[in-house]
């Protein structure tokens, strides 16, 4: 079964500071990844994904993720935070099924923080 | 991207009675629906999938008695909570995939609490 693990349950960043959350996954195959942010009591707005080709991934708002096989992470970066980024951040994973990704498995979750 | 409309986004129902969540694709052909259960602060767990003029499939765990998920035509799936209970409050959420496109769209999100 696959699963997916933030092992950031908070972060707290100074905004202008550069900014990394963890993901890490579980999965027997090369799997469809996603970063999605949530603001609170709101969907899901997807950062980015990857399905295949370049490990380094450019999504919207200036965040950027590098898929590594070898260490089965999917971590999510961005340069410079702003206090807008403060938010809910989900990594999740799903099974490529031929016509697209499966039902998605998402991790639990890391609270990011934004201190002025 | 293409969108996905949930509604509504609240709803308060009595114990005992149902409700209906839609999920509509609004410009695409939405072949595959996926919806979700989010308890507070906690992640997002996939409760069923539904393929266009199919039985939906259900989660390991999920009561499809409880959670009838109805996906009859491209553009739309509902989801009825049938007689809600207090635990039945949550923030369900769906997605729908189709139109070519790779990975799913999600929905706003619906928040039910059930008095």
């Amino acid at each position: 079964a696959q699963s997916v693990t933030q092992p950031d349950i908070h972060i707290t960043v100074s905004e202008g500071a550069s900014l990394e959350l963890r993901c890490n996954y579980s999965y027997g195959a090369t799997p469809y990844l996603f970063w999605y942010v949530q603001s609170p009591g709101q969907g899901l707005q997807l950062l980015l994904k990857y399905f295949s080709g370049d490990t380094l991934v450019q999504g919207i708002k200036g965040f950027e993720a590098e898929f590594k096989r070898s260490q089965s992470s999917f971590n999510l970066r961005k340069p410079s935070v702003h206090w807008s980024d403060a938010a809910e951040y989900f990594c999740a994973v799903g099974h490529n099924s031929g016509g697209g990704a499966d039902g998605l498995t998402f991790g639990k979750g890391t609270h990011l923080i934004i201190q002025p | 991207g293409a969108v996905v409309s949930q509604h509504p986004s609240r709803v308060i129902c009595k114990s005992g009675t149902s409700v209906k969540i839609e999920c509509r694709s609004l410009d695409f052909q939405a072949t595959t629906m996926f919806w979700y259960r989010q308890f507070p602060k906690k992640s997002l767990m996939l409760m069923a999938t539904s393929n266009e003029g199919s039985k939906a499939t259900y989660e390991q765990g999920v009561e499809k008695d409880k959670f009838l998920i109805n996906h009859a035509s491209l553009t739309l799936s509902t989801l009825t909570v049938t007689s809600a209970h207090p635990e039945d409050s949550s923030f369900y959420i769906c997605s729908a995939r189709g139109g070519g496109f790779t990975e799913a769209f999600f929905g706003q999100g619906t928040r039910l609490t059930v008095v």
